[in-house]
C-alpha cells in the first residue's frame, strides 16, 4: 500500500461525455502526476501538479484538465470523452517535483468510453 | 510518444531461473526507475540508477545503465511465482535545468514464473 487512493475504481460513459477522477496524495507529499494508461501499453504522463499549479504536461489535448487543491488532493477531469480516452489512469504522489524523487502510485481508476 | 523500448516483450521462465529484462531510451536522463505491475493494477517502485552510477542492487534485484549505449538492464534472480507481473522501466530525461520527474515508460515486459 502505498498511501495513495483513487477514486472511483471503475467507470463507464458515453462518448462525448465528461468524467472526474479523483486522487488522494501520500500524506505530506505537495506533488501529484497524471498518467494514462491504455490496455497493453506503458503510462504515458498527463501532467504534473505542484504546490496547486500545474506543472508541465505531456502531449494530451485542452480537454484533459485538473486541479490540485490545498491539501495536495487532485483532480482530473475529461471533457468530450472519446473511445480512445478508454484506459486505466493512474495518479503519483511524490514528496517534491524533483528528479529523482520516488512516485507512489494509486491503484488507478479503469475508465471504459462507450 | 514512449521514451523506452523494452525486449523481451514478454518472457516465460521457471521457479528458481533468473529473469533478465532490457530497456533502450532515446535522450539523456538524470535517472532510470524500473516499476512493476500487477494485473493491470497501480505501479510499485522497485529501483532508481541515477545517470552516474552503473550498477545497483536491491535484494534479489540488479540494475545496470549504459548511457553511453542509453541502455539498462534489470535482473531478477531467484525469481519467485510471486514475482509474475509486467515491468517498466521510466526514464526522467534531463531538461536543461528542469528536473521534474515527469517520468517517460516504456512498453514493459510482461515476465511469467512458472511454479
Amino acid at each position: 500500500e502505498t498511501g495513495v487512493t483513487q477514486s472511483p475504481t471503475h467507470l463507464i460513459k458515453t462518448r462525448g461525455q465528461q468524467v472526474t477522477l479523483r486522487c488522494s496524495s501520500q500524506s505530506g507529499h505537495n506533488t501529484v502526476s497524471w498518467y494514462q494508461q491504455a490496455l497493453g501499453q506503458g503510462p504515458q504522463f498527463i501532467f504534473q501538479y505542484y504546490r496547486e499549479e500545474e506543472n508541465g504536461r505531456g502531449n494530451f489535448p485542452p480537454r484533459f484538465s485538473g486541479l490540485q487543491f490545498p491539501n495536495y488532493s487532485s483532480e482530473l477531469n475529461v471533457n468530450a470523452l472519446e473511445l480512445d480516452d478508454s484506459a486505466l489512469y493512474l495518479c503519483a504522489s511524490s514528496l517534491w517535483a524533483i528528479s529523482g524523487e520516488t512516485q507512489y502510485f494509486g491503484p488507478g481508476t479503469r475508465l471504459l468510453v462507450l | 510518444s514512449q521514451q523506452g523500448e523494452e525486449d523481451p516483450q514478454a518472457l516465460s521462465i521457471q521457479e528458481g531461473e533468473n529473469a533478465t529484462m532490457n530497456c533502450s531510451y532515446k535522450t539523456s536522463i538524470n535517472n532510470l526507475q524500473w516499476y512493476r505491475q500487477n494485473s493491470g493494477r497501480g505501479l510499485v517502485h522497485l529501483i532508481l540508477i541515477r545517470s552516474n552510477e552503473r550498477e545497483k542492487h536491491s535484494g534479489r534485484l540488479r540494475v545496470t545503465l549504459d548511457t553511453s549505449k542509453k541502455s539498462s538492464s534489470l535482473l531478477i534472480t531467484a525469481s519467485r511465482a510471486a514475482d509474475t507481473a509486467s515491468y517498466f522501466c521510466a526514464t526522467d530525461p534531463r531538461r536543461g535545468s528542469s528536473n521534474t520527474g515527469k517520468l517517460i515508460f516504456g512498453q514493459g515486459t510482461t515476465l511469467q514464473v512458472k511454479p
